[in-house]
Formats: C-alpha cells, structure tokens, sequence
C-alpha cells in the first residue's frame, strides 16, 4: 500500500532562516509526487510538483524539492524563510491511480 | 471565481441526521475528487469520478456515505446517519483528464456533528 511520512510535524523558524522539510514515501512503482501548502484560513494549493525528468523541480514562492528515488523521497526546501511561509504542508504521492496519498503534514510557523 | 466551490462551508448536525454536501468543479474538469482531513492529518481519498463514473471508492467509505456525480458537473456527497466520528473538513477537487496536471482543491464543507 501507497503511504507518506512527514517525519517533522512542527517546525519554527525565524525570518531569513533555511529550510527542509522531509518527505518519504512508500510505494514500489513510477510515482508523481507534490507538496501542498495551505495557508491560516485558505484551501490547499499546490506548491509544485514532480511527474518525470530532472528531479529538483522548482516551485512558486521560491520553494524547490528534490526527488531521491534511492531514498524515497521528496524533500521540500527553501533558501530563505519568510513571515508570510506560515502554513501547513502537506506531501503527496499518487501511484497508478489517480487518487493522492497525503502525509500526515507540516506546521510550519515563522517569526519575524 | 473559477476555483472549485463548496457548499455548505460548515454543518452542524445532531448524531443520527443525514446531511448533504455539494461541489462543484472548475469548469470542464473531467475529473472530481472526495477527501476527509481530520484535525492533524492530512487529507484522506474517499473516492472519485471521471465524468458520472463513479471510478474508485475507498474502504473508509462506509454504506452510509453516498456519492453521485449525475451529468459530470457538480457531485454531491451525502452522510446517512451521522456518527461523532463523520465530524471532519470534507474536501473536493477537480482536475483536467491528463494525468501530467494536479488537482484543485476547493475550501472544503467542515462537519460537526453533536
């Protein structure tokens, strides 16, 4: 069975700070894989994904992930925090359907 | 606002009422999803359709969960018999029928039930 681990469920951080935010996931076949955002009182919204090809895809806001398919996973980073990043993040695999697999998510709670 | 849209945004029920959700997707979106996300987790798949088919449905839905997409627009997702543990955010999404695009999530029906 498809699952996803988000092993960091609370992450605090100050402006200007790095980030990475683990994402493995478990499944034997060809995957796609996504990070969602969703920020204080909106709808999930994607912030990028990857289906094939160079596996550092970049995404909005600055954010970029790396695809390790040795390790199974999907890293979320960011060079440079900021307040407005504060948000849940949740990663996402879908397998041979079309149905997205979630882990469990992110808070991630940025000070100025 | 071409999003996808949900209503109600909130229902409170008693235990043991039926309620009824509806979405509708972004226009021309083949593709129409159902999740559950209960508080600290992350968005769980109920079931989906392509069109009016009803393509898969998980095992977290019970026979008292319906779901009907009757033209291929708008689904509505109904609850017979409400239970504490149906209280959640219920989220619908859409997407094109390529498989090389993501789907769109709308802001979700959050259930209370008392």
């Amino acid at each position: 069975a498809q699952s996803v681990s988000q092993h960091n469920h609370h992450v605090i951080l100050s402006e200007a700070a790095s980030l990475e935010l683990g994402c493995n996931y478990s499944y034997g076949g060809t995957v796609n894989l996504f990070w969602y955002v969703q920020y204080p009182g909106q709808h999930l919204q994607l912030l990028l994904k990857y289906f094939s090809g160079d596996p550092l895809v970049k995404g909005i806001k600055g954010f970029e992930a790396e695809f390790i398919k040795s390790k199974f996973s999907f890293n979320l980073r960011k060079p440079s925090v900021q307040w407005s990043d504060t948000a849940e993040y949740f990663c996402a695999v879908r397998g041979n359907t079309d149905k997205l697999i979630f882990g469990t998510g992110t808070r991630l709670q940025v000070f100025p | 606002d071409t999003g996808v849209s949900q209503n109600p945004r909130h229902k409170i029920t008693k235990r043991g009422q039926n309620v009824t959700f509806r979405c509708d997707p972004i226009s021309e979106h083949n593709r129409l999803y159902w999740y559950r996300q209960t508080l600290g987790q992350g968005p769980e798949f109920l079931t989906y359709f392509q069109n009016e088919a009803q393509l898969e449905k998980s095992r977290l839905l019970s026979d008292r969960f319906s779901a009907e997409r009757p033209k291929g627009s708008f689904s509505t997702l109904e609850i017979q018999r409400t239970e504490q543990g149906d209280s959640a955010m219920y989220l619908c999404a859409s997407s094109p029928l390529s498989r090389d695009d993501e789907q769109y999530f709308g802001p979700g029906t959050r259930l209370t039930v008392t």
